[in-house]
């Protein structure tokens, strides 16, 4: 299995200022078919998970240009350019490159 | 608009069985492939199952292989999930998703908790 590994695991975050999340996979995520298959989900209090980003920095319609995405291989990050109160939640990256698909453990972006 | 609906979920004895289903809107359900996911309380996400868009092709966690069963009705836009013998650990909130590249929507989850 793929094993998917963030970093950090909390993000304390001055509104306004930017965070940033790091995923780290154990195999490249790169396809046969040439697309990374590496998604970050946004999981809100008390709500289901919610797309962000898909296949490493296609912003999923309806998101924020404050949220982007980057990263090849095996390396990924995505950033919040400015956060707000309503970004607090819990983020996930996930493969989907090869079943079964897995998650990171979540970070948790908090405001200080 | 895309909407995922889960139900079936309840309180059920170890070693029983519950089928969820998912039923499905706003979009062309036969086109697209579908899955199962779950989140264990205060835990982090993890996938289940899926299936093809087509009901050819099925996948399955190590968790539950043998024990978990995904299948589609595209008549009816419907998705389902028979989980047998369960067990205290599969006690979570069961979400439904659409697949595109990744899974582009979820639904709200139905909660299955399982219990003596």
């Amino acid at each position: 299995d793929i094993v998917m590994t963030q970093t950090p695991i909390s993000s304390p975050v001055t509104l306004g200022q930017p965070a940033s999340i790091s995923c780290r996979s154990s195999q490249s995520l790169v396809h046969s078919d040439g697309n990374t298959y590496l998604s970050w989900l946004q999981q809100r209090p008390g709500q289901p998970p919610r797309l962000l980003i898909d296949r490493v920095s296609d912003r999923f319609s309806g998101v924020p240009d404050r949220f982007s995405g980057s990263g090849a291989g095996t390396d990924f990050t995505l950033k919040i350019s400015n956060v707000e109160a309503e970004d607090v939640g819990i983020y996930y990256c996930m493969q989907a490159r090869d079943f079964p698909w897995t998650f990171g453990q979540g970070t948790t972006v908090e405001i200080k | 608009q895309v909407e995922l609906v889960e139900s079936g979920g309840g309180v059920v004895q170890p070693g029983r069985s519950l089928r969820l289903s998912c039923a499905a809107s706003g979009f062309c359900f036969r086109c697209y492939g579908m899955h199962w996911l779950r989140q264990a309380p205060g835990k982090g996400l993890e996938w289940v199952a899926g299936i093809s868009y087509d009901a050819r092709n099925e996948h399955y966690a190590d968790s539950v292989k043998g024990r978990f069963s995904v299948s589609r009705d595209n008549s009816r836009n419907t998705l389902f999930l028979q989980m047998n013998s369960l067990r205290p650990e599969d006690t979570a909130v069961y979400y439904c998703a659409k697949q595109r590249h990744g899974l582009d929507f979820w639904g709200q989850g139905t909660l299955v908790t399982v219990s003596s």
